[in-house]
């Protein structure tokens, strides 16, 4: 069974930095395309960025380029998410899901964790 | 970027009776060389994450009940539920994959009459 587990959100004051984390297991880590996307409270699907299966290309949207960075471990089956310079419209529970290719639908979704970003 | 949008926002049916949701993109999602439409649509409960539903516009993901079916091509698409089912209350979002970044209808609320 595919899982998607994501951790490390939590309360953080704007400026601040988190590192997201997703563990996967039950299917070959390595093989597959990885995303981040997010929904703030009460809004709509938003996506983030995503992670080429070695590592090797990585895509992010406008509203997080140059302050957040994806990264994988595939020896370790965990995708991350660095944020920095996190602002007050960030608060957010983030997804990672995975596809099968670069272009491709999310076919499964961690359960998320919520980052608030607050004074 | 890719402007996704559905219609309506809101939409309540009688159990039994069927729902239709549309989505329609600022740019053709159907790429040339394979005449597949990069469309998909997921079913979000409350408290859950996204469930893929359908991906190609028209294909159901393994496990899907047969009365959810997608249509449409190049800008306009359409997810139908034929006979509704309490459990097909829900939010459900379009999305394209056919170009980065990604992008989102902004869901439609789908309710019982």
């Amino acid at each position: 069974e595919v899982q998607l587990v994501e951790s490390g959100g939590g309360l953080v004051q704007p400026g601040g930095s988190l590192r997201l984390s997703c563990a996967a297991s039950g299917f070959t880590f390595s093989s597959f395309w990885m995303h981040w996307a997010r929904q703030a409270p009460g809004k709509g699907l938003v996506w983030v960025s995503r992670v080429k299966s070695d590592g090797s290309s990585t895509n992010y949207a406008d509203s997080v380029q140059g302050r957040f960075t994806i990264s994988r471990d595939n020896a370790k089956n965990t995708l991350y998410l660095q944020m920095n310079s996190l602002r007050v419209e960030d608060t957010a529970v983030y997804y990672c899901a995975r596809s099968s290719g670069a272009l491709a639908r999310l076919t499964s979704w961690g359960q998320g964790t919520l980052v608030t970003v607050s004074s | 970027d890719i402007v996704m949008t559905q219609s309506p926002d809101s939409l309540a049916v009688s159990l039994g009776e069927r729902a239709t949701i549309n989505c329609k993109s600022s740019q053709s999602v159907l790429y040339g060389s394979n005449n597949e439409n990069y469309l998909a649509w997921y079913q979000q409960k409350p408290g859950q994450p996204p469930n893929l539903l359908i991906y190609w516009a028209s294909t159901r993901e393994s496990g899907v009940p047969d009365r959810f079916s997608g249509s449409g091509s190049g800008t306009d698409f359409t997810l139908t539920i034929s006979s509704l089912q309490a459990e097909d209350v829900a939010v459900y979002y379009c999305q394209q994959y056919y170009s980065t970044p990604i992008t989102f209808g902004q869901g439609t609320r789908l309710e019982i009459k």
